[in-house]
């Protein structure tokens, strides 16, 4: 069964400063990986998806990787802002059962001005 | 505007009195799911809706039902609610089920049920 860990678990960081989220998953057969951000009281929103053929992607000042033969996924924020506090997610599609998504259980990233 | 819309967003309500959630989404989405999120497990699913009609057991459904009798609707169900079910539910949909980049999921805002 795909197991999905994300490390740390929370974060604290100055404005302006370049940070790295890590994403690991057991199984490495999947279909794609999935970033997301949640705000307090708010849904889950898609910020990038990398499909397994794929080595990143990147939208704006999100950078995401993948090594799928190490089961790892990486995701790269640059010069942060006070904005980009939120808790983020990883969620991995799997090869055995596409039709769900296994989640980590998120990093809580708290940036300060 | 494109949504998932989940009613009630809050839900106080007491052991054994059957309650429902609803979702609804206006996308024309295929693809509909039901996750809980409780701290320390993070999100896991319960249900999924593959098309209208079609439904299937995620990781947690012990305890709910759903059904997908619209495109546009997929209620989650709890019959008899006990205390471990209170939890942060969210509904969810896609265009697709199937593994394509295109099925990105769309999120509804979230509802927050207490069972006392």
């Amino acid at each position: 069964k795909q197991e999905v860990t994300q490390i740390p678990a929370a974060l604290s960081v100055p404005e302006g400063e370049n940070l790295v989220l890590n994403c690991s998953f057991t199984d490495s057969a999947i279909y794609n990986l999935q970033w997301f951000r949640q705000d307090p009281g708010k849904g889950l929103t898609s910020l990038l998806l990398i499909q397994s053929s794929q080595r990143e992607q990147t939208s704006g000042r999100l950078n995401a990787s993948l090594d799928k033969s190490s089961g790892r996924s990486t995701l790269y924020i640059a010069a942060s802002q006070p904005g980009d506090s939120a808790t983020y997610l990883c969620a991995v599609r799997s090869l055995s059962g596409y039709s769900t998504l296994t989640f980590g259980k998120g990093t809580m990233l708290l940036v300060s001005p | 505007e494109a949504q998932v819309t989940q009613n009630p967003r809050y839900l106080i309500t007491v052991t054994g009195k059957k309650l429902t959630v609803t979702c609804s989404q206006n996308m024309n989405h295929e693809y509909m799911s039901w996750y809980r999120q409780d701290p320390g497990l993070g999100l896991r699913q319960i249900y999924y809706s593959m098309n209208v009609e079609v439904t299937d057991k995620g990781d947690v459904p012990e305890g709910y039902k759903v059904s997908r009798k619209e495109k546009r609707n997929f209620p989650l169900i709890l019959e008899s609610p006990s205390p471990n079910q209170t939890s942060l539910y969210f509904c969810a949909s896609s265009p697709g089920g199937g593994p394509s980049g295109a099925n990105v999921l769309t999120f509804g805002a979230g509802s927050r049920l207490t069972v006392l």
